[in-house]
């Protein structure tokens, strides 16, 4: 089974509008992190943002928040006021923190956004 | 935050041919290093993990002879595609561990093309 599912291959914005990119996980372990990166076409991974299992709130970056639904296994990145730089591929990772498993990351497929002038 | 290199950014090498590549955490030690491989328009695909001073543990699928990791200091790991073939052209991504707050950081990644 898949530990990180991203049901969105692509996604389309209009600049200066918000966006949602959809992210549900996977894990009986109580202690995890989830992360979102974003991949531009240089290939490079640069982090946004991060949430703990056990964070109350849902965590912000700048124009990056993250939905966080525990119940539900769901880590939404919203992005607001979409900028054109922010067209890239966006992968959401998650990190489990026992078991062993040398806090490796697990990744999703991603989102291709593209973001429309 | 955190600097990582990877050398080469790019190569290209013909078939039968083997390529080391060089992952250096420049200003922090790393005592767990991660070997990603990506496919285009694919998601990273972890190949392997390995601890400073120790072997390597290879996930599922990927062949330790082929793909050898070296991890010999806190600061360096080498991954050698060692007789490459055209179907392991790819991106390949190191990410090391930082030892002082396990955070994980990336490298610029090295696109293998194999003629």
């Amino acid at each position: 089974a898949q530990k990180i599912t991203q049901t969105q291959p692509g996604m389309f914005v209009q600049e200066k509008e918000a966006v949602t990119l959809d992210c549900t996980y996977d894990t009986s372990d109580p202690s995890y992190g989830l992360f979102w990166y974003k991949q531009p076409s240089s290939g490079e991974m640069i982090f946004l943002i991060y949430q703990g299992s056990y964070d109350q709130q849902n965590a912000t970056e700048g124009r990056y928040s993250l939905n966080f639904q525990k119940a539900r296994k769901s880590a939404n990145l919203v992005i607001s006021a979409s900028q054109l730089g922010d067209s890239a591929m966006y992968f959401c990772a998650m990190r489990e923190f026992s078991g062993g498993s040398n806090y490796k990351l697990t990744f999703g497929k991603g989102t291709l956004l593209t973001v429309n002038p | 935050g955190a600097v990582v290199s990877q050398h080469p950014s790019r190569v290209i090498c013909k078939s039968g041919t083997s390529v080391k590549i060089e992952c250096r955490s420049l200003d922090f030690q790393a005592t767990t290093m991660f070997w990603y491989r990506q496919f285009p328009k694919k998601s990273l695909m972890l190949m392997a993990t390995s601890n400073e001073g120790s072997k390597a543990t290879y996930e599922q699928g990927v062949e330790k002879d082929k793909f050898l990791i070296n991890h010999a200091s806190l600061t360096l790991s080498t991954l050698t595609v060692t007789s490459a073939h055209p179907e392991d052209s790819s991106f390949y991504i190191c990410s090391p561990c930082r030892a002082d707050n396990n955070e994980q950081y990336f490298g610029p990644g090295t696109r293998l093309t194999v003629t």
